[in-house]
């Protein structure tokens, strides 16, 4: 009875590179969610998405970051030419059905640094 | 607006002792969540409230909804030193979860 699982846990890159983050929901949860949290701060609301569709994105920056739910696979976060404003933990949930609130199951999170 | 403000923002504390943290807002909300977040990993949820006045308790845990529905309480007796972390309230937003800033406990043996 696996829970949400992130990888990497850890992910440190360059400016400018490419960061990519991945989100696996719990067996039959079919919606995700993913949070940003920055030190010593709360956990931000980024993006809402079902499989192959993005339902809100409205937390989401304009720019360099992008996310997708496959049909097959993982979530995604894509972050692309990182900057040192980047540098935080990122986290996934995932719910069986749209709700928000006490349906969403956390994962461990990814914890990106950039240099 | 929708800011949640959690008090007080750390607490450090020894074995043994009860902890008393709160949780408000400007605005009336319909549900108050409680969350912990042991370091490193994601928050997990403690206890939820879905109604003005309702107290639930969790073993050692006991948090109520507030009257004004503008605030709430989360209250650890007996403190161990597993009960080390950050407690956030949150509240749902549409799709999302919206957290406080977050309550940092620090129990010593």
């Amino acid at each position: 009875n696996a829970g949400v699982m992130q990888n990497p846990r850890h992910l440190v890159r360059r400016r400018g590179q490419e960061a990519r983050l991945r989100c696996s929901p719990m067996k039959g949860h079919s919606h995700v969610y993913w949070y940003r949290q920055l030190p010593e701060e709360g956990l931000k609301f980024m993006v809402y998405l079902q499989k192959e569709n993005i339902i809100d994105e409205s937390g989401m920056p304009k720019e360099r970051f992008s996310a997708e739910f496959p049909k097959e696979g993982p979530s995604i976060l894509r972050i692309q030419q990182v900057v040192r404003g980047d540098s935080a933990a990122y986290f996934c949930a995932s719910s069986p059905d749209r709700g928000g609130t006490d349906t969403q199951y956390f994962g461990p999170g990814t914890r990106l640094t950039v240099l | 607006g929708q800011q949640l403000n959690q008090s007080p923002q750390s607490m450090f504390i020894q074995e043994g002792e009860d902890v008393s943290m709160n949780c408000t807002s400007s605005s009336i909300f319909n549900t108050w969540l409680w969350y912990k977040q042991d370091p490193g990993e994601g928050p997990v949820l403690l206890i939820a409230l879905y109604k003005a006045g309702e107290l639930t308790s969790n073993g050692r845990l006991t948090a109520q909804f507030g009257t004004t529905r503008k605030d709430s309480f989360l209250n650890i007796s007996a403190s161990i030193p597993s009960d080390v972390g950050i407690y956030f309230c949150a509240r749902n937003s549409g799709y999302a979860l919206n957290f406080g800033k977050g309550t940092s406990l620090l129990v010593t043996p």
